[in-house]
């Protein structure tokens, strides 16, 4: 049973042809996260909602931007996609409060390619 | 600046022998530490995790030791196997601030038969 789903899984867009990723979870996580990954690198984290709240990594660009509708769904939004960009975007979710270990969910990806 | 120093960056292990990847942190915050495996094309999936309150959790072939003063975590997988072959993360948080997770730069696992 998919808990993290991330549509579409491939994603092929032009150099500055805005994008849209998506992702949606079963767990009623109150924290969203995304994520990008290159190539060999560790996932580096763009930005989180801790419930609405949203929190943006200081070195996040300008060009990247997030939604959450509500508490099941995220989008990662890029404006204006270079090449650089092309890379695994991985959304993630966790839960805090209570005596769990807050793991972080991490959803399969979505691979996007920028041409 | 690597918040979590991971090594080594590869590594390679006959089938059945031992695998161990090392982690080190500074930042004495740090309330939560988990492993993950991430095989290529996929998501990181999370394999085990500890809190600084114990030095040592196993969970079947995967242990990771913990040692606070030292400020260092590690995983052991014993008996490898050419399945384990993957990539592996070691991340640390805190609690209270949202749940970010800072990783280190990961190490390739290769098992061979």
């Amino acid at each position: 049973d998919a808990m993290v789903i991330q549509n579409p899984r491939y994603q092929v867009t032009q150099f500055g042809k805005p994008v849209t990723l998506s992702c949606s979870q079963t767990l009623n996580h109150n924290v969203m996260y995304w994520y990008q990954q290159k190539s060999s690198q560790a996932p580096k984290l763009l930005f989180h909602y801790y419930d609405k709240d949203f929190n943006n990594e200081a070195d996040t660009p300008d060009n990247f931007q997030s939604r959450r509708p509500n508490t099941s769904f995220c989008f990662l939004d890029i404006r204006s996609p270079g090449l650089g960009d092309a890379a695994m975007y991985l959304c993630a979710t966790s839960r805090t409060g209570g005596k769990s270990l807050h793991e972080q969910y991490f959803g399969p990806g979505t691979r996007l390619t920028v041409t | 600046q690597q918040q979590v120093k991971q090594s080594p960056q590869s590594l390679i292990v006959q089938k059945g022998g031992i695998s161990i990847i090392n982690c080190a942190y500074e930042n004495t915050a740090f309330d939560y530490f988990p492993w993950y495996q991430q095989f290529p094309g996929k998501g990181p999936a999370l394999l085990i995790a500890i809190r600084p309150d114990v030095s040592e959790k196993k969970e079947g072939r995967f242990t990771i030791s913990f040692n606070k003063s030292a400020k260092q975590f590690s995983l052991h997988i014993m008996d490898s196997q050419p399945g384990d072959s993957a990539t592996y993360f070691c991340a640390a948080s805190i609690k209270n601030t949202g749940n970010q997770f800072y990783f280190g730069t990961g190490t390739s696992l290769t098992v061979i038969p």
